[in-house]
C-alpha cells in the first residue's frame, strides 16, 4: 500500500506568521509531486508540480521544496493572511502511471485575523 | 475559458434509486477522473480515463458503480442501486496532457445525499 503523508494534520496560525508543512511519499519509482489548495465548499486547485530532486518553486508568498532521494516536499506560507486558511493536499505520482495521483489527507490551515 | 463542469451539484434521493452524476472536462484535455471525498477517506480516485478509455478502475467501489466515457467532451458516473453510505462529495477532473507531471483540474464537485 502506499502512503503519502502530510504533517501536521491542521495547523491555526495568526496573521502574519510564516509556516510550513510536510508531505512524505515513498521515493521509489518517483515521477511528480503535486500540490493542491482547496478551500472550504470549493474545488482542489492546483498550485505546483514538481518532478526534479532539488525542485523549488513559488507562486507568491507560496513556495514548495522537493527532496525526492528521502521522500519529502515541504510547502511554505510567508506572512500567513486569512485568505490562505485552506486545506492543502499534497499527491504523488509515480513512473510508469499515466496520470494517477495518489493524495495525501491534507493539512488545513486556519489564519486567524 | 470554461473549466471541468459538472452536475448536478447537490441530488438528494432515496435509497435504492439510480444516480446519474455528469461531466464535461475542458476541451482539448485528454484524461478525466473521477473522486470520492469523505471524511474518513479523503479525496479516493474511483477510476480515470485516457482518451476515453478506461484505464484504471480499481478504485469503484463495488458493481453498484459504473462509469462510461463516450466521447471526449462527456463523462458519467452511475450509482445503482444507490445506498446512504453512498453520500458523499463526487469529483470529476481532467488533464490535458498525458503523464504525471501535468496538474489536474477539478470541477466543483456533486454533493450526493442518499437518505
Amino acid at each position: 500500500i502506499l502512503n503519502v503523508e502530510q504533517s501536521p494534520q491542521s495547523l491555526h496560525v495568526q496573521e502574519g506568521d510564516s509556516t510550513n508543512f510536510t508531505c512524505s511519499f515513498p521515493s521509489s519509482n518517483f515521477y511528480a509531486l503535486h500540490w493542491y489548495r482547496w478551500e472550504t465548499a470549493k474545488s482542489p486547485e492546483a498550485l505546483f508540480v514538481m518532478t526534479l530532486n532539488g525542485d523549488e518553486k513559488k507562486k507568491g508568498r507560496i513556495s514548495a521544496t522537493l527532496n525526492t532521494k528521502e521522500g519529502y516536499s515541504y510547502l511554505y506560507i510567508k506572512g500567513s493572511q486569512p485568505e490562505d486558511s485552506a486545506t492543502y493536499l499534497c499527491a504523488l505520482s509515480r513512473s510508469g502511471n499515466t496520470g494517477k495521483l495518489i493524495f495525501g489527507q491534507g493539512t488545513t490551515l486556519q489564519v486567524k485575523p | 475559458d470554461a473549466g471541468v463542469i459538472q452536475s448536478p451539484r447537490h441530488e438528494v434521493t432515496e435509497m435504492g434509486q439510480e444516480v446519474t452524476l455528469r461531466c464535461k472536462p475542458i476541451s482539448g484535455h485528454n484524461s478525466l477522473f473521477w473522486y470520492r471525498q469523505t471524511m474518513m477517506r479523503g479525496l479516493e480516485l474511483l477510476i480515470y480515463f485516457n482518451n476515453n478509455v478506461p484505464i484504471d478502475d480499481s478504485g469503484m467501489p463495488e458493481d453498484r458503480f459504473s462509469a462510461k466515457m463516450p466521447n471526449a467532451s462527456f463523462s458519467t458516473l452511475k450509482i445503482q442501486p444507490s445506498e446512504p453510505r453512498d453520500s458523499a462529495v463526487y469529483f470529476c477532473a481532467s488533464k490535458g496532457v498525458q503523464g504525471g507531471n501535468q496538474p489536474q483540474h477539478f470541477g466543483d464537485g456533486t454533493r450526493l445525499s442518499i437518505l
